[in-house]
């Protein structure tokens, strides 16, 4: 089974701390996304990476920034928290040539 | 601009009926189409999916329809049991672009009552 892992549940943090979410794929996927939920805005694309070191604006890029320095593993990062930044954050992953996602349990940040 | 609409926020249904869930699309070029499942303070898991040259596919008690020309998709569930209360969320990609992301709706919760 793909195992996506996310490196913290919960997580609070105050504005304008740096944060970091992390996450980790055991299934040697080349596609990684980034996404967060927000009640009823459903699910949205913050950033996706096809490969080692690329990566794509999604959506709402706008106060994070993402990085892919090994095949398993996709960070990504709040320069700056803010309070509207306070959402569930789920990571998933992919083979190439394939549509179904495989998503982590989440983290739900909380920035104060 | 939404490309994959979900229009009902929720969905209530008695334990034992059926569970119909909407989504419509509006680009063409979709050709395949996947439903998630999500419980709180969990990731979404996948359910199931069509391809576009179908317009039905089935799998225990979850079937999802296909109307091309409407560009409409529905999930059913029969019969609907407790443990089906979730969030769905129905997505849906162009697998001839390159990158081929998921646009996903916003999702749809699901109560099923005793």
């Amino acid at each position: 089974d793909v195992k996506v892992t996310q490196s913290s549940r919960y997580l609070v943090k105050r504005t304008g701390e740096k944060v970091f979410l992390e996450c980790v794929q055991d299934m040697d996927h080349e596609n990684m996304f980034w996404y967060r939920q927000d009640p009823g805005l459903g699910l949205r694309l913050i950033y996706f990476s096809y490969d080692v070191k690329m990566k794509e604006k999604g959506d709402i890029p706008e106060g994070y920034s993402v990085s892919r320095e090994k095949k398993e593993r996709f960070s990504l990062i709040l320069e700056s928290a803010s309070t509207n930044q306070t959402s569930m954050y789920l990571c998933a992953s992919r083979e190439t040539g394939y549509e179904k996602l495989f998503f982590g349990s989440g983290t739900q940040l909380s920035v104060l | 601009d939404q490309q994959v609409k979900q229009n009902s926020p929720s969905l209530s249904v008695q334990e034992g009926r059926i569970s119909i869930l909407n989504c419509d699309y509006t680009n063409s070029m979709f050709d395949y189409f996947l439903w998630y499942k999500k419980y709180p303070a969990e990731g979404p898991t996948f359910l199931i999916s069509i391809s576009s040259i179908k317009d039905k596919n089935e799998d225990g008690r979850f079937t999802v329809f296909l109307n091309k020309s409407a560009k409409h998709l529905s999930l059913h569930i029969v019969p609907s049991q407790p443990g089906d209360s979730a969030v769905y969320f129905c997505a849906a990609v162009d697998r001839g672009s390159t990158l081929g992301r998921l646009y996903f709706g916003r999702g749809t919760q699901l109560t099923v009552w005793p």
